[in-house]
């Protein structure tokens, strides 16, 4: 069985350019996570969608972020404008169970922002 | 906000020696899961804990549920090169999300 699949797998971008990254969650999982990872603030959770529906974007840092969820198989994460602070493994995440359940986590999108 | 400390921050060991961590909170949960992260890959669960005083093992992996309900060990025994990694603590009050842990960065040499 396919697991998360993320892409693109790295990315390098100059500041100020869009960034866009995509996830295809589990097949039938209900909920899916967006989370950030760095050497210094470790994982934190962007934005979560149950049934595609955000539930909690406390996370997301500013306005410069936004995510998507058009339908049950496609989320998007977007970065307009980037910086180079935005540097980091992006990782999306899905499960079966809501926030609750076993999260199970894509191979991340690398992000590197010159 | 809530978080979790993880102990110690990174571990240099020698394969077949046993390995302990653990991960405590300022806040008490009632679900305690711990994951594992390859380079280059996104973390994977390895031992998911629900009831204070829980003990469960995977293989050789062996976690516990805090009585206090504010901490959790993880102790993996004979270590092998395949352990190397960060290890993640995880915290939840359902239904609220995860809370992650610091990690903690594993070496292993053979």
């Amino acid at each position: 069985d396919a697991g998360v699949i993320q892409s693109p797998r790295h990315e390098v971008t100059e500041m100020g350019q869009e960034v866009t990254l995509r996830c295809k969650p589990i097949s039938g999982h209900n909920s899916l996570f967006w989370y950030r990872q760095t050497m210094m603030r470790g994982l934190e959770l962007l934005i979560y969608f149950n049934n595609n529906v955000p539930i909690d974007d406390s996370g997301m840092p500013e306005d410069r972020f936004s995510a998507k969820m058009p339908n049950a198989s496609f989320s998007t994460l977007k970065i307009q404008p980037s910086e180079p602070r935005d540097s980091a493994v992006y990782f999306c995440a899905s499960s079966l169970e809501g926030p609750g359940g076993e999260l199970f986590f894509g191979e991340g999108s690398r992000l590197t922002v010159l | 906000g809530q978080q979790l400390n993880q102990s110690p921050q990174s571990m240099f060991i020698q394969e077949g020696e046993d390995v302990s961590m653990n991960c405590t909170s300022s806040s008490i949960f009632n679900t305690w899961l711990w994951y594992k992260q390859d380079p280059g890959e996104g973390p994977v669960l390895l031992i998911a804990l629900y009831k204070a005083g829980e003990l469960t093992s995977n293989g050789r992996l062996t976690a516990q549920f805090g009585i206090t309900r504010k901490d959790s060990f993880l102790n993996i025994s004979a270590s092998i090169p395949s352990d190397v990694g960060i290890y993640f603590c995880a915290g939840q009050i359902f239904p609220d999300k995860l809370i992650f842990g610091t990690g903690t960065r594993l070496q292993v040499f053979p």
